[in-house]
């Protein structure tokens, strides 16, 4: 139980355009997601928390009108990169849980912006 | 905001050697959680723990949290080539489930 997948794994896209990246909770419901980004090397930073039903609250530092975060069902959760550059380029990941003690993560979705 | 440390940054062991990672907040935690990152691969769920003093064990793995709810650590007894991987500590002081994550220590297994 409690799986997350992540669609897609990987995607390659130019400078400017915009990429969704899904995350979905397959056997649970999930009524808030987090969202991580983790460069080559380097640690998982909370990029922002995604809420059903609301707004998403983002951490210092994210763009939220760079990064739109959609939380439109219990087991969807969707972070669109606006206008990619290619300093975006990264491991894009998801985490849910059915409570706080046993997050889960989505495998993850590697971006590189050409 | 909250920082956590994780030291060391790398560790290189023979097989059949320990190997410990500490992880330290500057702050009393609500609970910290542990995950594994296989190269490629996303971070897996280890153990959370929650309460001060606790020490849980998962076969080979033993994982503490100190006393003041500060710091804590992962010791792995003889090492095994299927321990390689990255190991992050995540430190949440709000009990809301946004956990600062570690900066990882990245263990490699000489058979």
């Amino acid at each position: 139980g409690a799986v997350v997948s992540q669609h897609p794994s990987w995607v390659i896209c130019k400078s400017g355009t915009s990429v969704k990246i899904e995350c979905r909770s397959l056997d649970f419901q999930a009524t808030t997601m987090f969202w991580y980004r983790q460069f080559p090397k380097q640690s998982l930073m909370l990029m922002a928390t995604s809420n059903e039903g609301s707004k998403a609250t983002y951490e210092q530092g994210v763009e939220k009108d760079k990064f739109l975060i959609n939380h439109a069902s219990l087991t969807l959760s969707t972070l669109t990169v606006t206008s990619a550059h290619p300093e975006d380029s990264s491991f894009y990941i998801c985490s849910a849980g059915t409570g706080f003690r046993d997050l889960n993560f989505g495998p993850g979705t590697r971006l590189t912006v050409t | 905001g909250q920082q956590v440390m994780q030291i060391p940054q790398y560790q290189h062991v023979q097989e059949g050697e320990d190997f410990t990672t500490y992880c330290n907040s500057s702050t009393t935690l609500s609970n910290i959680q542990w995950y594994k990152q296989r190269p490629g691969g996303h971070p897996v769920f280890l153990i959370q723990l929650v309460k001060s003093g606790e020490v849980k064990k998962q076969k080979r793995l033993t994982f503490q949290f100190g006393e003041a709810k500060k710091n804590s650590s992962l010791h792995i007894t003889a090492t095994q080539t299927t321990d390689v991987g990255t190991y992050f500590c995540a430190a949440d002081n709000t009990n809301a489930g946004k956990s600062t994550f570690g900066d990882g220590t990245t263990l490699t297994v000489k058979p």
